[in-house]
């Protein structure tokens, strides 16, 4: 089954605790892309990818990396977490920017 | 920089109550168009591109249109499994960054 995975689905940790969130497609997609989702703002791109090793920066970076070293696996990393960065995050990846497959999101709380 | 608008934010229907979804947009070079669908607690999941004025597409209860300044999502006589977040977003000029509207959480009561 076509599909894009992320984990963990929920996770609540505190501030300055490192994390990443593993995302992965078994679509053979070059490009992937990460979004914030928060009430009253819509999805935000945070990072895109267009191919391995190729990232580059969306609407909201600050405060995320992320890294591209296979093409089926787009991690994103929060070296040092705030509350600010409570939010439902989500995972897409596509053959283009447009049709994009979405994962099924993690949730993230930071205290 | 691109701008994507969606109204109204909330619409509550009977089932079988028609109505209209509205997207406008200001960018330079419309490179496409895309709705999608987004039920609680899910991911989006994608309905529809439109690329040019007087384009539509449909499915199932859903079309969508396309003029040089705005998009509509039409739902005919819909259902209560209807009820979801529609999305409309578009790419900038590079076709990488995608610019997503705050969405329209439709409700269809049966």
């Amino acid at each position: 089954e076509a599909q894009v995975t992320q984990n963990p689905r929920y996770l609540i940790t505190v501030t300055g605790k490192k994390l990443t969130v593993t995302c992965s497609q078994n679509m053979n997609h070059e490009y992937m892309s990460w979004y914030r989702q928060d009430p009253g703002l819509g999805l935000r791109q945070i990072y895109y990818s267009m191919n391995v090793e190729v990232t580059d920066k969306g609407d909201v970076p600050e405060g995320y990396k992320v890294s591209r070293k296979e093409k089926r696996n787009f991690p994103l990393i929060l070296e040092s977490p705030s509350p600010n960065q409570t939010s439902l995050y989500f995972c897409a990846s596509s053959l283009t920017a447009g049709t994009q497959y979405f994962g099924p999101g993690t949730r993230l709380t930071v205290l | 920089e691109d701008q994507v608008t969606q109204s109204p934010e909330a619409l509550r229907l009977q089932e079988g109550e028609s109505s209209s979804l509205n997207c406008s947009y200001t960018v330079s070079g419309l490179r496409g168009l895309f709705w999608y669908r987004q039920d609680p607690g899910k991911g989006p999941e994608f309905l529809f591109t439109l690329y040019s004025a007087g384009e539509e597409k449909e499915k199932e209860r859903l079309k969508a249109t396309l003029t040089k300044k705005e998009s509509f999502l039409h739902i005919t006589a819909p259902k209560p499994e209807d009820s979801a977040t529609y999305l409309c977003a578009v790419p900038d000029k590079s076709d990488y960054k995608l610019s997503f509207g705050a969405g329209t959480t439709v409700t269809v009561r049966a």
